[in-house]
């Protein structure tokens, strides 16, 4: 069964650090989405991103983060400086081009450590 | 703004039984659609069942089916058959049939343990 694939599974970083966080979306998928999970909270959403824009964001997707499609098959969570508060599990996304009844896909995730 | 409520923080049910998890949630709209995802300790969020507002019969995937009740605006899971590997968190989902909105907004989970 085709799979989201995120890399890496973990990354830890020093406060104040850029990471990117990396998504393979399913090939046939037209709509990307990034979610992300505090510890022992609930899952939030991001981001969603549709023909290389962003079509809609939560009020946690401040001017520190950005996406990109960089390449036709990577999609990128980019955290500019990072804090503390951004310790958390993110979740890449797509969803099935059919529609919604077919579903959205989750990666497993990349645990992100801010220290 | 809709929001999603799961009551039981965490359920434990015995190995061949059957457990339902209860979810409700907030809206004031007709058609939406609405998920059950399950995240055991791998992380990884898995695609348990899915259920359209419109559709009144409920949803079945082999050993889980949903509890609709539109008008009440619950949405429960029953798991029958309990296995081991069932246990898990589990998340009950929303998400608007608009076409201004792609977001799924999530409840805050149940946590569910089998004991053999």
């Amino acid at each position: 069964e085709p799979e989201v694939t995120q890399t890496p599974s973990h990354q830890v970083t020093q406060m104040g650090q850029e990471v990117i966080l990396r998504c393979v979306p399913i090939s046939n998928h037209l709509y990307f989405y990034w979610y992300r999970q505090i510890l022992g909270q609930k899952v939030e959403f991001l981001v969603s991103f549709y023909n290389n824009e962003i079509s809609e964001k939560s009020e946690i997707f401040d001017d520190q983060f950005s996406v990109e499609r960089p390449d036709g098959s990577n999609f990128t969570l980019k955290i500019r400086s990072t804090k503390l508060e951004d310790s958390a599990m993110y979740f890449c996304a797509s969803r099935d081009p059919r529609g919604v009844r077919y579903g959205y896909t989750f990666g497993s995730g990349t645990r992100l450590t801010v220290v | 703004a809709q929001t999603v409520t799961q009551s039981q923080p965490e359920m434990s049910v015995q190995e061949a039984e059957t457990v339902t998890l209860s979810c409700t949630y907030d809206t004031s709209e007709s058609d939406y659609y609405l998920f059950w995802y399950k995240q055991p300790p791998s992380r990884q969020m898995i695609l348990v069942i899915r259920q359209e507002a419109y559709k009144q019969q409920n949803a079945t995937e082999n050993r889980f089916s949903v509890n609709f009740q539109k008008a009440a605006k619950s949405f429960s899971l029953k798991i029958s058959d309990s296995q081991l590997g069932d246990a898990a968190m589990y998340f009950c989902a929303y998400r608007s049939a608009t076409y201004n909105t792609d977001k799924l907004i999530f409840g805050t989970g149940t946590r569910l343990q089998v004991f053999p």
